[in-house]
């Protein structure tokens, strides 16, 4: 069975820390991606990775950043977070289909 | 630009009965491809059908099928013989032939299946 596991399923943090929120898959795929989940807005893109050390920017990239060292970890992170990156964080891999982390999520105070 | 549409926020169904989930896209890829997912409370998004844009037959997947009108650009989602366990949120998903992988989602609609 393929997984993909997240370092959190739920965090809090204040505003301004820096928060990592850390995303592994056991199946060797190239393609990792990094999603917000909000009421009635669906899933949003943040940043995806199609190999290591690559990364492109998502639908809605602005206060995060992402790191892929290794082919099987895909880290985002948030800077200096804020009250409005409260959400849902979901991770996901890829071969045809996208596989799916269990989510974190994040309260920022 | 891609888009998905899922115009219903929310739907009720009898336990055993059918339930269709509607879906539309907006594409200008020669070949895409539609998903729907489902995210139970628990949070984690399980993928349930897949259909190719140029997939002769509609996808089935056990009690899933996928009701692909492909002029009307419509990608709706049956469930037979609805379960109290289908209760969750259903996503309908679209990826383009260009779009290295990057899954478009809609906003979502919540099922909910009384007895």
């Amino acid at each position: 069975d393929v997984k993909v596991t997240q370092s959190s399923r739920y965090l809090v943090k204040r505003t301004g820390e820096k928060v990592f929120l850390e995303c592994v898959q056991d199946m060797d795929h190239e393609n990792m991606f990094w999603y917000r989940q909000d009421p009635g807005l669906g899933l949003r893109l943040i940043y995806f990775s199609y190999d290591v050390k690559m990364k492109e920017k998502g639908d809605i990239p602005e206060g995060y950043s992402v790191s892929r060292e290794k082919k099987e970890r895909f880290s985002l992170i948030l800077e200096s977070a804020s009250t409005n990156q409260t959400s849902m964080y979901l991770c996901a891999s890829s071969g045809r289909e996208q596989f799916f982390g269990p989510g974190t999520r994040l309260t920022v105070l | 630009a891609q888009k998905i549409t899922q115009t219903q926020p929310g739907m009720f169904v009898q336990e055993k009965e059918a339930v269709t989930l509607d879906c539309t896209y907006d594409t200008s890829d020669p070949s895409y491809g539609l998903f729907w997912y489902k995210q139970p409370s628990s949070g984690e998004m399980i993928f349930l059908i897949y259909q190719g844009s140029y997939d002769q037959q509609n996808a089935t997947e056990g009690r899933y099928s996928l009701n692909f009108q492909k002029a009307r650009k419509s990608a709706n989602l049956v469930i037979s013989a609805s379960q109290l366990g289908d209760s969750a949120m259903y996503f309908c998903a679209m990826i383009g032939s260009y779009n290295t992988d990057k899954l478009i989602f809609g906003t979502g609609t919540r099922l909910q299946v009384f007895p």
